[in-house]
């Protein structure tokens, strides 16, 4: 069975940073591509970034370019999303997702980052 | 605003067929395969449609999916009360470069 589970999501500053992870189970990790996708409060899911298999290629959403950067251990099975910079906008529901060109077939349950003074 | 438009809400009556629409651009729908999502407050999303109209194993054939164009729908016949939840169609955008998604649906059962 796919098991994903997101962990780090805290309370932080504006302008702070924080690093988020998704541990993998269930399937060979390193052959798939993984996505991060977060939902916020009363709006709906919003595409965050996704890395290929290997992890040479990053993709990531206009409203985050710059400030998060996704990564995966594959010797860990383990997914990674570092964001700085952060903003009240990014406070979210972030969901760690399997898959890559909008077809997620298994999602963990999310982690919550919370961005306020 | 979402790149995707879908209808804020649906409802319908347990056994009816409900609609959800999907409408995109030639750079998203237009080009590329449409996705469905279930996604129930406080649970993870689920895949309902891949590919246009392929089911996942497990998800039961009340659920279908259609693509035309640069539009999208899917579809629930024999509603159930289960079925209520949020649905969101998602694909990739060759002009942006990213997966994009509806702004979802809230299907009720009445």
């Amino acid at each position: 069975e796919v098991q994903l589970l997101e962990s780090g999501g805290v309370l932080v500053q504006p302008g702070g940073s924080l690093n988020i992870s998704c541990a993998a189970s269930g399937f060979t990790f390193r052959s798939y591509a993984m996505t991060w996708v977060r939902q916020t409060p009363g709006r709906g899911l919003e595409w965050v970034s996704g890395i290929s298999s290997n992890g040479g290629r990053g993709h990531y959403a206009d409203s985050v370019k710059g400030r998060f950067t996704i990564s995966r251990d594959n010797s860990k099975d383990t997914l990674y999303l570092q964001m700085t910079s952060l903003r009240a906008d990014d406070t979210a529901l972030y969901y760690c997702a399997k898959g890559l060109y909008g077809r997620f077939d298994s999602w963990g349950r999310g982690t919550l980052v919370t961005v306020s003074s | 605003q979402s790149v995707l438009t879908q209808p804020p809400s649906a409802s319908g009556t347990p056994g009816q067929r409900v609609t959800i629409s999907c409408s995109g651009t030639s750079s998203n729908i237009g080009s590329n395969t449409v996705n469905w999502y279930q996604h129930l407050p406080g649970t993870a999303p689920k895949l309902l449609i891949y590919s246009n109209d392929q089911w996942p194993s497990g998800v039961p054939d009340r659920f279908s999916g259609t693509k035309s164009g640069t539009s999208a729908s899917l579809a629930i016949s024999g509603l159930q009360s289960e079925d209520e939840a949020d649905y969101y169609c998602a694909t990739w955008d060759d002009s942006l470069s990213g997966v994009v998604f509806g702004g979802g649906t809230k299907l009720t059962v009445l």
